[in-house]
C-alpha cells in the first residue's frame, strides 16, 4: 500500500516560535495533500488543501498567515505554524491520495504542544 | 451536499462478541465510502472502502461493511471483537474528484475482557 510519512511525531515549542511539520509520500507522487487538525476526542477538521507548485486552498476560518503551507515537490508538503500560541496545541495530520486511487493515506500525525 | 453521520459516539462490547458501528450518509450522487480506524495518538488506517462495486465490502482484520443505498447506510461489522480492536472509528465519504474527505464524528469502540 501507499505510505505517507509525517515528521515529527511530536513537538513542544515555546509560545511565539514557529514549528514546521513535514508530510512525505514515500512511494507515490502526490499533486495534492491535505492537512487536518484534530482536537481531543473529536473528528478531523480539514484545514487546507496543499497543491504542488501553487498556493494552498484554505478552509473557511483557517488563518493562512498562521498556518503556512508549502508543497514544493510531488512528494513533500510542509505545514508551518507561525508564532505559535497555546491554543494552537493540537494533533495535526496530513493525507495524500495516489493517482487512480479513491482512498487517502494518512501520516502518523504530529502532536504539537505550545508552552 | 454530502454528509456522514455516525449514530453512536461510543460502543462497548465484550471480547469475542459481534461489533456493529453504524453510519448513514447523504450524497447527491453515488458516493465513495470508507471506514478508517485510529489508535490513540496515531494516524488513520484504512479498514475498507466502497466504490460502487460489490455492496458487501471486506476489509482488514475481519471487518466488513455493507452499502445499502435504500437505507443510505454503510455499517461496519465484525463477527468477533478482539481487544486490539479498541480504537476510534471514522466513517468517511469522498467529495467527488477533489479528493476532499468528509468525516463522521467518530465512534469509540471499547472492548471489555
Amino acid at each position: 500500500g501507499a505510505v505517507v510519512s509525517q515528521h515529527p511525531s511530536w513537538v513542544i515549542c515555546k509560545s511565539g516560535t514557529s514549528v514546521k511539520i513535514e508530510c512525505r509520500s514515500l512511494d507515490f507522487q502526490a499533486t495534492t495533500m491535505f492537512w487536518y487538525r484534530q482536537f481531543p476526542k473529536q473528528s478531523l477538521m480539514l484545514m487546507a488543501t496543499s497543491n504542488e507548485g501553487s498556493k494552498a486552498t484554505y478552509e473557511q476560518g483557517v488563518e493562512k498567515d498562521k498556518f503556512l503551507i508549502n508543497h514544493a515537490s510531488l512528494t513533500l508538503s510542509t505545514l508551518t505554524v507561525t508564532s505559535a500560541h497555546p491554543e494552537d496545541s493540537s494533533f495535526y495530520i496530513c493525507s495524500a491520495r495516489p493517482g487512480g486511487r479513491t482512498e487517502a493515506f494518512f501520516g502518523q500525525g504530529t502532536r504539537l504542544t505550545v508552552v | 451536499a454530502q454528509s456522514v453521520t455516525q449514530l453512536d459516539s461510543h460502543v462497548s462490547v465484550s471480547e469475542g462478541t459481534p461489533v456493529l458501528l453504524r453510519c448513514n450518509y447523504s450524497s447527491s450522487y453515488s458516493p465513495s465510502l470508507f471506514w478508517y480506524v485510529q489508535h490513540p495518538n496515531k494516524g488513520l488506517q484504512l479498514l475498507l472502502k466502497y466504490t460502487s462495486a460489490a455492496t458487501l465490502v471486506k476489509g482488514i482484520n475481519g471487518f466488513e461493511a455493507e452499502f445499502k443505498k435504500s437505507e443510505t447506510s454503510f455499517h461496519l461489522t465484525k463477527p468477533s471483537a478482539h481487544m486490539s480492536d479498541a480504537a476510534e472509528y471514522f466513517c468517511v465519504v469522498s467529495s467527488g474528484n477533489t479528493g476532499k474527505l468528509i468525516f463522521g464524528q467518530g465512534t469509540t469502540l471499547q472492548v471489555k475482557p
